[in-house]
Parts: structure tokens; sequence; C-alpha cells
């Protein structure tokens, strides 16, 4: 299996504009996550999904930031307008509650530097 | 909510056994899970603990004890690449997984 892939890997962009960071997870899993990484706050999730469906987004900053999944092999998480506060990294990560431990599994993360 | 406590550092000597300590406060608990995060890459994961006791996996093992709201990762034999930050996640009832700030252990020679 080719793990959790993320895309873009790396993304600058300016203060003001649409940034959409995309995720497929590993194939069978029915959760996914969405987390933030900085310094300052370490690790934080920012919403979860169980079988495409939106299940806690009480983590989302504001309303600037949405998270959609259409399907279950594929997640976006979309920062609109982006501010230089939002400049972290992304991760994705899935797993299975089928398995009895529910592993997350991570992506490599999109870094996001906003100027 | 829930809140996690871990040391923010902590250094070691190569070969040596170091322990590194979590505690919690859970709004239901339904597990434990400890994760390895080297500079610049993603976290994966170590151990997973959901019952009393001590869990063991080759040079690492995980211990939970639930009454005390407590566990600890015991690294033995300590290599250079263990250098990395250790994350304490624990995951409440309604399937949330809160994740503690991380301790970053340096192994030194």
């Amino acid at each position: 299996d080719a793990g959790v892939i993320q895309s873009p890997r790396h993304e600058v962009t300016e203060m003001g504009q649409e940034v959409t960071l995309r995720c497929k997870p590993i194939s069978g899993h029915n959760s996914l996550f969405w987390y933030r990484q900085t310094m300052m706050r370490g690790l934080e999730l920012l919403i979860y999904f169980n079988n495409n469906v939106p299940i806690d987004d009480s983590g989302m900053p504001e309303d600037r930031f949405s998270a959609k999944m259409p399907n279950a092999s594929f997640s976006t998480l979309k920062i609109q307008p982006s501010e230089p506060r939002d400049s972290a990294v992304y991760f994705c990560a899935s797993s299975s509650n089928r398995a009895s431990q529910e592993t997350q599994y991570f992506g490599p993360g999109t870094r996001l530097l906003v100027l | 909510g829930q809140n996690i406590d871990q040391p923010t550092e902590m250094t070691a000597t190569e070969g040596a056994i170091v322990q590194i300590n979590c505690t919690y406060q859970t709004s239901g608990f339904n597990g434990l899970f400890w994760y390895q995060q080297h500079a610049g890459e993603a976290p994966t994961f170590l151990s997973y603990n959901v019952l009393d006791g001590l869990e063991e996996k080759g040079r690492f093992s995980s211990f939970l004890s639930r009454s005390k709201g407590y566990s600890y990762l015991l690294l033995k034999e300590l290599q250079m690449k263990d250098s990395a930050s250790y994350l304490c996640a624990v995951k409440d009832g309604a399937g949330k997984s809160t994740f503690g700030d991380g301790t970053t252990l340096t192994v030194k020679p």
C-alpha cells in the first residue's frame, strides 16, 4: 500500500490567496483526520471524518477553514483567505475503526508558508 | 475535554535506558498511543495500550495505569537514531484522539 498521500508537499502563497490541501487515505480505512502542527501549538486536530461524514470539527480555527470528503478516497482542506498565521505543517491521517486499536497512519504532510 | 502532560525535553546517553512519562485527564478513555516523530517527518505509530500493564515491543515498552491517568514509554539500549520527538495521544470515548505537545529526546554519544 502506498500509505496516506498528501499534495502538495510544499506550498508558498501570499496572504489573501486560497489554499487547497489534498489527501488520499489508505484504501479500506474509514476514518480520516486533518491536523495542523506548529512549534507553538504542537499537533492540533482540526477535523475528522468517519465514513465520509464530519464527526468533530471543533478544532477548525475559524470560518476561513473548510474541509470536505466527497468519497472514501479523497479529502480536501481549504483555507480562504489565507493569513500568515496559517503557516504550519498540515498532516492528514487515516485509520480503520474496524481494527481493534485504530492506529492512525499519517501522511508526509504539507508544509504551508503564507507570506 | 482532555489534558495531556509530558516533559518538553529529555537527554540520554547512547546505550542507556530512558523513560518518558505522560499523564492525562480525559472524559472517557478508549486507549493511549505513543508516536515517534523525527524532525521534518510525520508521526509514526509506536505502541498502543488500552488495558493496565506493560506492552513490550523490542527495545520499546509502554505502560498504562488507567486509575492514575499515567503512562510511560521506556526505550532501552538507546541508539542515536532514537533522537526524536515522542508524542503521547489519548483517545476518548467518542473516538477523538488528543495529542500531547511531545517530548524531544536527544541521544548523545
